[in-house]
Parts: structure tokens; C-alpha cells; sequence
């Protein structure tokens, strides 16, 4: 089983910002089969990156995704209200997905 | 766009069964491939599950292996998630969730969750 390991746990910053989050896998992703999910409270999480660098539908261009292997990046640019969540990143190339702990995207 | 509408919330004792569903609309059902994924209060996501990329292939979690069964019912467009001899730690938000089947497995579509209380 792949596990993902992401960081940091918390991510405080100010709207207009940049935030940086960190996945990293124990083992090679097949494909790059890497995903990221933002989840604010009491709703379903919602995808934003898959194959870790396509945007999702309808998902800003202010969110990008990079990496390859075993190292994975999702970048949002100019921080929006709306950006602050907690955002899992989740890996489906090699059975049983998997998901990361989370970061948590707060306001600063 | 499909829409995925899920059952209500659930309160089961431990031993017992549950079946928790996802209906189906907006799109032809046999063109997409469906899986479930948990998450416990205050904790992260969890993949249960899937049925996909055709509906009659079933993918199950070892954690859930002899506890679960998903089933894919054409004629009304319905998933189900069953989960039997039901733990306390079962205790979760559960979330059904699609794609396209040449998109499978990815987590495009999602309903809007049922909880599942397991308490004596």
C-alpha cells in the first residue's frame, strides 16, 4: 500500500497569497496517477487536480499541480476567501488508493 | 452532469448490516464507474471501495475485505454500499463518488454523504 505523506499539516496565510502544499508518496506513482481534493466543513470533498497536473472542470487556473514519481506539488495563486479549506491529495495508480492526512489552508 | 443523491443518515447497532445508496442522474448509468470512500469525524478520507470501470467489476479495500459489497442496479440508476458486522470505528461520513468509465477510477462526481452511526 502507498502512503501518502503530506506537508505542511497547517498552512496559515493571508488572501492574495501563495500556498505551497506537499505530497509525497513511499513508492512511485503509476501513471502519475495523483489527485487533490479541497473539503471545506460539512461539505464533500471536491476535485481540483488529477493526473497531478490536469485542472479539474470548472476549477480556477489560479490552482496548479506538479510532480512526478513520488513527489507531488499543488500550488494556489492570489488566495481567495474561497481557497481556505483542507486539501488531500490521493494517489489511484496502484490499488487501494490511498489518501493523505490533509493541510489545512487557514486564514493568517 | 450526473448528480449522485445518497440515502439519509444511518444509526445501527454493532453486529448489524447497513445499506447506504447512491442514485443516479444526468447521464446513462452504465457509462460510469462508481466508488466509496469514508471519513470518520475529525478525521481524513478513506477509500472503501469501487465498482467500475464496468459495473460488474468490483474493487474492495483489504481493511474491508469479507465486510463489503457494492452493487450497481440498472434499472434505477442506484450504487449500494453494504457494509455488514458493523464496528464502532465504522462510525464514518460515507461518500459515494464518479466518473466516466474510461475515466475510472477518478473521483470526479460526489454525493453529499450519509453518516453512519454504529452505537449500542
Amino acid at each position: 500500500e502507498i502512503v501518502l505523506t503530506q506537508s505542511p499539516g497547517t498552512l496559515s496565510l493571508s488572501p492574495g497569497g501563495r500556498a505551497t502544499l506537499s505530497c509525497r508518496a513511499s513508492q512511485s506513482v503509476n501513471n502519475n496517477y495523483l489527485a487533490w481534493f479541497q473539503q471545506k466543513p460539512g461539505q464533500a470533498p471536491r476535485l481540483v487536480i488529477y493526473e497531478a497536473s490536469r485542472r479539474a472542470t470548472a476549477i480556477s487556473d489560479r490552482f496548479s499541480g506538479s510532480g512526478s514519481g513520488t513527489d507531488f506539488t499543488l500550488t494556489i495563486n492570489r488566495l481567495e476567501p474561497e481557497d481556505f479549506a483542507v486539501y488531500y491529495c490521493q494517489q489511484f495508480g496502484n490499488s487501494p488508493w490511498t489518501f493523505g492526512p490533509g493541510t489545512k489552508v487557514e486564514i493568517e | 452532469q450526473v448528480h449522485l443523491v445518497q440515502s439519509g443518515a444511518e444509526m445501527k447497532r454493532p453486529g448489524s448490516s447497513v445499506r447506504v445508496s447512491c442514485k443516479v442522474s444526468g447521464g446513462t448509468f452504465t457509462n460510469y464507474g462508481f466508488n466509496w470512500v469514508r471519513q470518520a469525524p475529525g478525521h481524513g478520507l478513506e477509500w472503501v471501495g469501487g465498482i467500475g470501470p464496468v459495473l460488474d467489476a468490483t474493487q474492495i479495500a483489504q481493511t474491508f475485505q469479507g465486510r463489503v459489497a457494492i452493487i450497481a442496479e440498472e434499472s434505477t440508476s442506484t450504487v449500494y454500499l453494504e457494509l455488514s458486522r458493523l464496528r464502532y470505528d465504522d462510525t464514518a461520513v460515507y461518500y459515494c463518488a464518479g466518473c466516466l468509465q474510461y475515466d475510472y477510477p477518478r473521483l470526479q462526481y460526489w454525493g453529499q454523504g450519509t453518516l453512519l452511526s454504529v452505537s449500542s
